[in-house]
């Protein structure tokens, strides 16, 4: 089952922080959090492993708390660059499919001047 | 250059005619894996694979295969294609499952 991801859009100026958040009905091993531009591959923001960490990359940064099965990524300060699609994606925790990751259905993202 | 390869980019084809994407990545990865990119849906994994010769399925196995005979390389084949496979399908390769994935470029897939 797909992890449910919120909102489903959302719009910015420069400047301006989101959070987007992301949920599983499952117990959770690790999180994977990814961009993905119009047109192009995506590209990995950062993964937080079970431990409820929470990791910075810059301005994006992500909590995992695995009690509630959840994480969020957050974005500071928005800028131009930080338009696109959000992923993330869940590892489960236990049984043998531990090579599964699966992705949310996405956020988007759009951050005008 | 560290990077994952696909070819081809882009395929038309028809229901039925066997058809084969190639992955190749050169930074002597473990893990490879392959997704399909439907719009609203998002990434849905295909398979993966851990190593050689080790593959599982991921959440929508059904009509595609893979094999893993070197490190490198992780082809997907359709052995009968159908209009519903038609998709952006991505390959990506870690070091390890709990890494940074690289993606390939995308093979954009039309099935008449």
């Amino acid at each position: 089952q797909q992890p449910v991801q919120s909102p489903q859009a959302v719009i910015l100026r420069e400047g301006e922080d989101a959070v987007i958040n992301c949920s599983s009905s499952k117990a959770l091993y690790s999180v994977h959090w990814y961009r993905q531009k119009h047109g192009e591959a995506p590209v990995f923001l950062m993964i937080l492993l079970k431990g409820g960490e929470q990791k910075g990359h810059e301005k994006i940064s992500a909590s995992f708390n695995e009690k509630k099965q959840q994480s969020s990524l957050y974005l500071t300060a928005s800028q131009l660059s930080y338009s696109g699609t959000y992923f993330c994606g869940f590892t489960n925790a236990g049984g043998t499919s531990y090579g599964k990751l699966t992705f949310g259905q996405g956020t988007i993202l759009t951050v005008h001047p | 250059e560290a990077q994952v390869t696909q070819n081809p980019r882009y395929l038309i084809t028809v229901t039925g005619k066997k058809l084969t994407v190639t992955c190749s990545q050169n930074m002597n990865h473990e893990y490879m894996s392959w997704y399909r990119q439907d719009p609203g849906l998002g990434l849905r994994q295909i398979y993966y694979s851990m190593n050689v010769e080790v593959t599982d399925k991921g959440d929508v196995p059904e009509g595609y295969k893979v094999s893993r005979k070197e490190k490198r390389n992780f082809p997907l084949i359709l052995e009968s294609p159908s209009p519903n496979q038609t998709s952006l399908y991505f390959c990506a390769s870690s070091s390890l499952l709990a890494d940074t994935q690289y993606f390939g470029p995308g093979t954009r897939l039309t099935v008449l």
